[in-house]
């Protein structure tokens, strides 16, 4: 049982530039989220997807900010015209869902970086 | 939005000492979770705990739902306890709230 991979592990771009950013969750979970930590602070939850549907997308930080998963299985995480405030680890992770009313344990992929000069 | 307060926000120990760390809520939820963040930014599930007490070997964890919060404990802790120790909660569809992480360091 492989877990959630994220990819790449570290993203360095130039200020201006668009960066896409990949997550493989556990195969059987329906359930995607995406995660930003900067330095010193908590997680802060950004979107999720149930299945295919984006159920939502209003903590998205901008609308520079998108996320597909297409079949309902990975997902991509997109930030266009990047700044140097974009700098954080992008965490994705994944669980169950039965229903709308109990939250199932969520597991986490290891990251991605992202640097901004 | 539901908040989210750990305590304390650093702590020091010497190896084999015993420690408690709390995380506090402002609603009633679901979801409990305590996670481990390694120094590559890992984020380990330790306990799901949304209500009662579990144990995993040197580790447990209390939640007290109807009083809003969880005690995570530290048993003879090792340097490879060392890190951030972070509490996030969730109910239903809500996302998961994280607090800003409790970072232990044990040193030998």
């Amino acid at each position: 049982d492989t877990g959630v991979s994220q990819d790449p592990r570290h993203k360095i771009t130039k200020r201006g530039q668009n960066v896409t950013f990949r997550c493989d969750p556990i195969s059987e979970h329906n359930r995607l989220y995406w995660y930003r930590q900067t330095l010193g602070q908590g997680p802060e939850f950004l979107t999720y997807f149930q299945n295919e549907a984006q159920l939502e997308k209003s903590r998205l930080l901008s609308d520079r900010f998108s996320a597909e998963r297409p079949k309902g299985s990975f997902s991509t995480l997109e930030i266009q015209r990047t700044e140097q405030g974009d700098s954080a680890m992008y965490l994705c992770a994944s669980s169950l869902a039965r229903g709308h009313l109990v939250q199932y344990e969520q597991y986490f992929g290891p990251g991605t970086r992202l640097t901004v000069t | 939005g539901i908040q989210v307060e750990q305590s304390p926000p650093d702590l020091i120990l010497q190896e084999g000492a015993n420690s408690t760390l709390r995380c506090n809520f402002s609603d009633s939820v679901n979801n409990l979770q305590w996670f481990h963040q390694n120094p590559w930014g890992q984020l380990i599930n330790l306990f799901y705990i949304p209500s009662g007490t579990k144990q995993n070997g040197r580790l447990s964890a209390t939640t007290v739902a109807t009083e809003r919060y969880s005690l995570l404990y530290i048993s003879s802790s090792q340097t490879t306890d060392s890190g951030v120790y972070f509490c996030a909660v969730g109910s239903g569809n809500t996302p998961l709230v994280f607090g800003k992480g409790t970072r232990l360091s044990v040193i030998a």
